[in-house]
């Protein structure tokens, strides 16, 4: 079972609307939690790091929450753009025993369509 | 260069083929890291080498997976043998710092088809 659960899968918006993409993990305890952003065709580009003692971390109109307690962490896209469809994944970095120098662990992302 | 360099970025390849895919990363940059991406998935973990040292390579799914970045910075990642289900986006990043703790800045990826 992945480690990194995002939700919904897809979802398709009006432009210029909000929407808030969710992502659930099981991993205790955690370096950081990534947001990114992925296009069609290309590779994913950050859009927020979040450590474990910060709870909020905006980039423009996206703005990154993280609640360490539930193990929660959402993504707010505000005013939506044509621009913003894409793909966006959740990393959790993952500290491990035996390998000192940890691993990410990557939800299988929210693709969004933004509409005219 | 100013990001991380990928080449091939298609390649198509007959079952059986071997071949090289080629990650130039950001200069400077401590780690490198391969990923493997199927169509609709995030990316999977294939190997990580901090300078020429590749410290973890439990991802790679078979022996025809090799990987190498002999000077500590370009790093090739080879498939012997192609089969259809190693078709797929392969994904390089690059970190300055050692680990999971900088930012990782991935290039475009290498998309490979396996006919």
């Amino acid at each position: 079972k992945n480690q990194v659960e995002q939700s919904p899968q897809s979802l398709i918006i009006l432009e210029g609307k909000n929407c808030t993409l969710q992502c659930n993990y099981t991993v205790s305890p955690f370096s950081n939690l990534r947001w990114y952003k992925q296009d069609t065709g290309r590779g994913p580009v950050s859009l927020t790091i979040m450590t474990f003692s910060e709870n909020t971390k905006s980039n423009g109109r996206y703005t990154a929450t993280l609640d360490a307690d539930t193990k929660q962490s959402s993504l707010h896209i505000t005013a939506s753009q044509l621009s913003d469809s894409a793909s966006y994944i959740c990393v959790v970095s993952v500290p491990t025993q035996t390998d000192s120098w940890g691993k990410f662990q990557f939800g299988a992302g929210t693709q969004v369509v933004v509409t005219p | 260069g100013a990001g991380v360099s990928q080449s091939p970025r298609y390649k198509v390849a007959k079952r059986g083929q071997d071949v090289a895919l080629r990650c130039d990363p950001i200069s400077g940059h401590v780690s490198l890291f391969w990923y493997q991406q199927a169509l609709g998935q995030g990316p999977e973990f294939l190997t990580y080498f901090q300078n020429e040292a590749q410290l973890d390579k439990s991802g790679l799914p078979s022996d025809r997976f090799f990987a190498e970045r002999p000077e500590g910075s370009v790093s090739t990642l080879k498939i012997q043998r192609t089969q259809q289900e190693d078709s797929a986006v392969y994904l390089c990043a690059s970190s300055l710092a050692p680990g999971t703790v900088g930012e990782l800045f991935f290039g475009e990826g290498s998309r490979l088809t396996v006919l």
